[in-house]
């Protein structure tokens, strides 16, 4: 069964510092990895997706995520914290079969930016 | 292109009643999947449909059902509320399945009283 676990429930940087949001996962095949960002009262947006083509995976608003097989990890990164970036971010790997598609989220991180 | 349209975006019912979510993929996407989203339990997957047919179902009781219509659009129904079917329901849709990019409507929060 595939699975995901965010380190951190809670991520508090200053703007302008780093960020890292943590995601490891566990797939018995090739997994399809996503992270999303949820603002309040809000659906999920999608910043980057997975799909083996590049371990490197650069997506929106400045935001990368490196896979790394031998670590099973997915971390999320920002070079530059900006106040807008405060949100809750959520890990997804996608389960697909003949059963159909379906992603599985980690519990999620929220991300505080102060000033 | 427009998004994923959810209606309606708020709700309030009491236990005991049943209510009915709606869905409009983007589109061109024949995959709608639905989500539960609660404080406690984080986003689950309910169920998926694909071309009319519901291809997987998550881990919930049959009180929670859904369906699609031939123009994509997809309905969620949930019979005989409880207190813990407060959440936030969320759509997203697909252009096909099998890992492809999910993407989400903004929502329908469901308070049961």
């Amino acid at each position: 069964a595939q699975s995901v676990t965010q380190l951190g429930s809670h991520v508090s940087v200053s703007e302008g510092a780093l960020v890292l949001l943590r995601c490891n996962y566990s797939s018995s095949v090739p997994p399809y990895l996503f992270w999303y960002v949820q603002y309040p009262n809000q659906g999920l947006q999608l910043l980057l997706k997975y799909t083996s083509a590049a371990t490197l995976v650069k997506g929106i608003n400045g935001f990368e995520a490196e896979f790394k097989k031998s670590e099973t990890s997915f971390h999320l990164t920002k070079p530059s914290a900006h106040m807008s970036d405060a949100a809750e971010y959520f890990c997804a790997v996608s389960s697909f079969n003949q059963a159909g598609t379906a992603l599985i989220f980690g519990k999620g991180t929220t991300l505080s930016v102060s000033s | 292109k427009a998004g994923v349209t959810q209606t309606p975006r708020y709700l309030i019912k009491t236990r005991g009643q049943q209510v009915t979510l709606s869905c409009s993929p983007i589109s061109g996407h024949r995959s709608v999947s639905w989500y539960q989203q609660t404080p406690g339990q984080g986003l689950q997957f309910l169920f998926e449909y694909f071309s009319e047919t519901q291809r997987n179902k998550g881990n919930f009781p049959g009180r929670f059902s859904g369906r699609q219509f031939s123009n994509s659009r997809s309905e969620m129904n949930v019979s005989t509320l409880e207190l813990g079917d407060s959440a936030l329901y969320l759509c997203a849709s697909s252009f096909g399945a099998g890992g492809e990019t999910q993407y989400f409507g903004p929502g329908t929060r469901l308070l049961v009283l």
